[in-house]
C-alpha cells in the first residue's frame, strides 16, 4: 500500500525551530518529486516547498524562503522539512505529498497524487 | 508568481444538482491545472490533473475543462459524499499555488 506518514509536529515558541519528517512506503521513493503543503486553521491549502528526485532542485513559497529547508534521504525513504524562525502565522497542519510528473508537448506538468494525513504545528508562547 | 482565483467561494446545492466551479489564473498556465477535494478533517484527494484527466478511481461524474487562464470543475450529479471543499492548483512551473477553495454545502 502506498503510504505517507508525517511526524514531528508540536507546540513551539515564536522564533523556535522544528523538523518535520515524512516516511514513505509502498513505492520507489527515489523516482518521485515530493512536496510539503500546509493549511492554517480554517484556511485553504498553501504550497510550501518541493524537491526533485535526487534533491538537487528545491523550490519554496516566498513566505518561507530562508527559514525552511526541504530535504530527502533516499536510503531512509524519508522527506524532511526543517523549519526555523517560526512565527505565529506558520501555525498549520503540514501535509507531505507525492508528486507525479508528466510530459505534454515538451513541457513538464505535476500533480499531487498521494497525501499523508498531516502533522500539526502550533507556534505560540 | 501565478495567482489562482476560484469562484464562487461557497455554494449551496442539492443532491442530484449539476455543480460548476471556476478557477482563473493570473497568467496563462496552458493546461497545467489540478483539482482536489477535501472533506473536513481529512487530507486533500486528487480528482483531476492536467485540466481534464480523471484520476484513477474517481467517479466519472467529476470532469474538468479549460486551458490558458480559465478552468472549470463540473460535478454532473451531486452525491451526498461530494459535499466538501474543492481546490484548484496550478503546476505551470515548479512554483505552485492553490486557489482559495470552494465549499460545497447542502441546500
Amino acid at each position: 500500500e502506498v503510504q505517507l506518514v508525517e511526524s514531528g509536529g508540536g507546540l513551539v515558541q515564536p522564533g523556535g525551530s522544528l523538523r518535520l519528517a515524512c516516511a514513505a512506503s509502498g513505492f520507489t521513493f527515489s523516482r518521485y518529486w515530493m512536496t510539503w503543503v500546509r493549511q492554517a486553521p480554517g484556511k485553504g491549502l498553501e504550497w510550501v516547498a518541493n524537491i526533485n528526485k535526487d534533491g538537487s532542485e528545491k523550490n519554496y513559497v516566498d513566505s518561507v524562503k530562508g527559514r525552511f529547508t526541504i530535504s530527502r534521504d533516499i536510503a531512509q525513504n524519508s522527506l524532511y522539512l526543517q523549519m526555523s524562525s517560526l512565527r505565529a502565522d506558520d501555525t498549520a497542519v503540514f501535509y507531505c505529498a507525492r508528486v507525479r510528473t508528466g510530459i505534454r508537448g515538451g513541457d513538464y506538468y505535476y500533480y499531487l497524487d498521494v497525501w499523508g494525513k498531516g502533522t500539526t504545528v502550533t507556534v505560540s508562547s | 508568481d501565478t495567482q489562482m482565483t476560484q469562484s464562487p467561494s461557497s455554494l449551496s446545492a442539492s443532491v442530484g444538482d449539476r455543480v460548476t466551479i471556476t478557477c482563473r489564473a493570473s497568467q496563462s498556465i496552458s493546461s497545467y491545472l489540478n483539482w482536489y477535494q477535501q472533506r473536513p478533517g481529512k487530507a486533500p484527494k486528487l480528482l483531476i490533473y492536467a485540466a481534464s484527466s480523471l484520476q484513477f478511481g474517481v467517479p466519472s461524474r467529476f470532469s474538468g475543462s479549460g486551458s490558458g487562464t480559465d478552468f472549470t470543475l463540473t460535478i454532473s450529479s451531486l452525491q451526498p459524499e461530494d459535499f466538501a471543499t474543492y481546490y484548484c492548483q496550478q503546476s505551470d512551473s515548479t512554483l505552485w499555488t492553490f486557489g482559495q477553495g470552494t465549499k460545497v454545502e447542502i441546500k
